[in-house]
């Protein structure tokens, strides 16, 4: 195991509601980043989360937004839910101390947009 | 812009013969590649990396890949497959330049190794 932890495991949603996923990262490591895998396809980035502050961010719109908390745990919102954004919600942590830190993924949040 | 190529969907191995997944990559400067292994229902785990250095990486549960820089590939080798091998398998590259450390994945390759 990862020691990355997130919160909830599935979630059942319906078009428009707005939803909260949470993710708790690896002792030690100080860089969140959040992922979406659909199913079939590989993980894509949605952003990520530095010291507090959005680190960079993949081609999401703003409905997506997140927050780092000073225990470098962190929170993924989306609103207005659509239905394409039923996936898999990967959290993953790092310790950006160099360039060549690893991510490391928790089990991740199944949602289901109907 | 970096991308990962799996060309191969599905593989099939016997249980005991070796085993190869397949990743191309495309990114500006010199790349760190990264493979992970998804098992049904749960998350990434992180297999092996190449930063720098030797060709041959080795990692987790027998696993290696070799990095080749004139093809731009980075193929994942077991010498001898195990039925628990059968998973996910996803090619992961990062562009050591970009501010954000963000991790472009392949369409994965789902391995099936049989008894």
């Amino acid at each position: 195991e990862t020691g990355v932890t997130q919160s909830p495991t599935h979630l059942i949603k319906t078009r428009g509601q707005q939803v909260t996923l949470r993710c708790s990262s690896q002792s030690g490591h100080n860089t969140v980043s959040w992922y979406q895998q659909a199913l079939g396809q590989g993980p894509q980035f949605i952003f990520q989360y530095y010291r507090e502050e959005e680190n960079g961010r993949g081609n999401f719109p703003p409905r997506f937004s997140g927050l780092q908390f000073p225990n470098y745990s962190s929170e993924l919102n989306v609103n207005a839910l659509e239905l394409d954004d039923s996936a898999l919600y990967l959290c993953a942590s790092s310790r950006t101390s160099s360039r060549q830190e690893t991510q490391y993924f928790g089990p991740g949040t199944r949602l289901l947009v109907l | 812009a970096q991308s990962v190529a799996q060309p191969e969907d599905q593989v099939n191995v016997a249980e005991g013969n070796p085993l190869t997944v397949k990743c191309t990559y495309s990114v500006s400067g010199n790349p760190y590649l990264f493979w992970y292994v998804q098992y049904p229902n749960r998350g990434l785990q992180f297999l092996l990396k190449y930063i720098t250095g030797d060709n041959l990486v080795k990692g987790s549960y027998g696993f290696e890949a070799e990095f080749n820089k004139s093809q731009t590939s980075f193929h994942l080798k077991k010498p001898s497959a195990l039925v628990s091998d059968s998973a996910l398998y996803f090619c992961a590259v990062r562009d050591p330049l970009g501010s954000a450390r963000q991790l472009t994945f392949g369409s994965g390759t789902q391995l099936t190794v049989l008894p």
